[in-house]
């Protein structure tokens, strides 16, 4: 069975701090994981996605996530939070890119 | 690329009405997806489709919820009758079947608030 825990329903930054938002994952497969944004009244856009390839991988906006095997982890990072970071993020895991399983997601507020 | 289509985007009805949900994919996308996403939580499955066969819909709630996608394109969910826990976010993705397959594309989401 494959779930995803995302550590923390909500996380506050200063603009330009360190943005640090965690995933653990559980699959009794090789996991495809990913994460979402989700902005006000909109649907989910993807950030970036591991598929078994390269374990750092780089998203769009400055978003990366490493995939560490041994932790079960794949947190998303940003080393500098602008204030149009400020969304919902959503990791989620996928047995073999078939059905796809999502954590319960992240607050993200920047602080000016 | 046009991304996936889905109408209408807010509705409001009483309790024990019905309602629909109709979803247009990305051209070519063969594997359609319903989620429900109600307020503070993540998208939860509701039903995937692999063209006009349903591969899961474990998660459906059958005695009250119905989905088709006829000749393999559009998507229509609907549910009947509606309960005030029915109040919640209704996505649609869609995947492809080859390069860029293990992503799925969200739609905008239909918001409906059930009274």
């Amino acid at each position: 069975a494959q779930s995803v825990t995302q550590l923390g329903s909500h996380v506050s930054v200063s603009e330009g701090a360190l943005v640090l938002l965690r995933c653990n994952y559980s699959s009794s497969v090789p996991p495809y994981l990913f994460w979402y944004v989700q902005y006000p009244n909109q649907g989910l856009q993807l950030l970036l996605k591991y598929t078994s390839a390269a374990t750092l991988v780089k998203g769009i906006n400055g978003f990366e996530a490493e995939f560490k095997k041994s932790e079960t982890s794949f947190h998303l990072t940003k080393p500098s939070a602008h204030m149009s970071d400020a969304a919902e993020y959503f990791c989620a895991v996928s047995r073999l890119g078939n059905q796809f399983y999502f954590g319960t997601g992240t607050s993200l507020t920047v602080i000016p | 690329e046009a991304g996936v289509a889905q109408s209408p985007r807010y509705k409001i009805i009483e309790k024990r009405q019905s309602v629909a949900f109709w979803c247009n994919p990305i051209s070519g996308h063969a594997t359609l997806y319903w989620y429900q996403q109600i307020l503070g939580q993540g998208p939860k499955l509701l039903i995937q489709f692999q063209n006009n066969g349903v591969v899961d819909d474990s998660q459906l709630p059958k005695d009250r919820f119905s989905a088709e996608r006829l000749k393999g394109v559009d998507s229509t969910l609907k549910i009947q009758p509606a309960k005030l826990e029915d109040s919640a976010v209704y996505l649609c993705a869609s995947r492809g079947v080859s390069g860029r397959s293990k992503t799925q594309y969200f739609g905008p989401g239909t918001r409906l608030l059930v009274l």
